[in-house]
């Protein structure tokens, strides 16, 4: 049974930086992709990009180019997601997720990660 | 990019009535590839169904997901308790992976 556990709730300023974690375990981290999703309060999920441990390759929704940093660490199982540039409407729910075929970039999620949640403010 | 209307976007229906969701693509979804999640309040999402049709593992077979191209419906035949949730479909056909915007499925 694959496990994602996120890191805890962030409070941030407007025009900083945020990074969130995401360990797997239970799984082969470097074969299946790890996505990342938010969710604002109240509102639907959008996708952010998602990186294939194994090749270090990554795709980028053009929402967040330039914004969004997607990062693995084989060696613990880790997957980061650093978003720069903070502004109030991104204060939301941010999820870590996994699933689909092996070395599949774009999947379904099977496994998600329980959210952390950043609030932007100053 | 994909985009994915739900509807309806609310859909109030009684425990053991059958719930019909739909979710239209703005092109054709590359090989089906939808999947469908459950979502409740305070918790991630829950894959319910992926590739159109096929039952994540563990999902009771009242759900089911059937369409093809630019038209998918989400079919739960029975209404449990358990059942009154928020459900969104998802394309992974191409990038971007998109979501629909959502159904919520409530208690009559």
């Amino acid at each position: 049974q694959v496990q994602l556990v996120q890191s805890g709730a962030e409070v941030k300023k407007p025009g900083s930086s945020v990074k969130v974690s995401c360990k797997a375990s239970g799984s082969t981290f470097r074969n299946y992709a790890i996505n990342w999703m938010r969710q604002a309060p109240g509102q639907g999920l959008e996708w952010m990009g998602g990186i294939i441990p194994l090749f270090h390759t990554s795709d980028y929704a053009q929402t967040f180019q330039g914004r969004v940093t997607i990062t693995a660490d084989e060696s613990t199982s880790t997957a980061y997601m650093e978003l720069s540039s903070l502004r109030s409407e991104d204060t939301a729910v941010y999820f870590c997720t996994t699933g689909g075929p092996p070395l599949a970039m774009r999947a379904y999620f099977d496994y998600w990660g329980q959210g952390t949640l950043v609030t932007v403010s100053s | 990019e994909i985009v994915l209307t739900q509807s309806p976007g609310t859909l109030s229906l009684s425990p053991g009535e059958r719930a019909t969701l739909s979710c239209r693509a703005s092109q054709s979804v590359s090989s089906n590839f939808l999947a469908w999640y459950q979502q409740k309040p305070g918790q991630a999402p829950r894959l319910l169904i992926y590739d159109a049709s096929s039952r994540a593992t563990g999902i009771p077979d009242r759900f089911g997901g059937s369409g093809s191209g630019t038209d998918f419906t989400l079919t739960i035949s029975r209404l449990e308790p358990e059942d009154f949730a928020v459900y969104y479909c998802q394309q992974y056909g191409s990038s971007p992976l998109t979501f629909g915007g959502g159904t919520k499925v409530e208690i009559k």
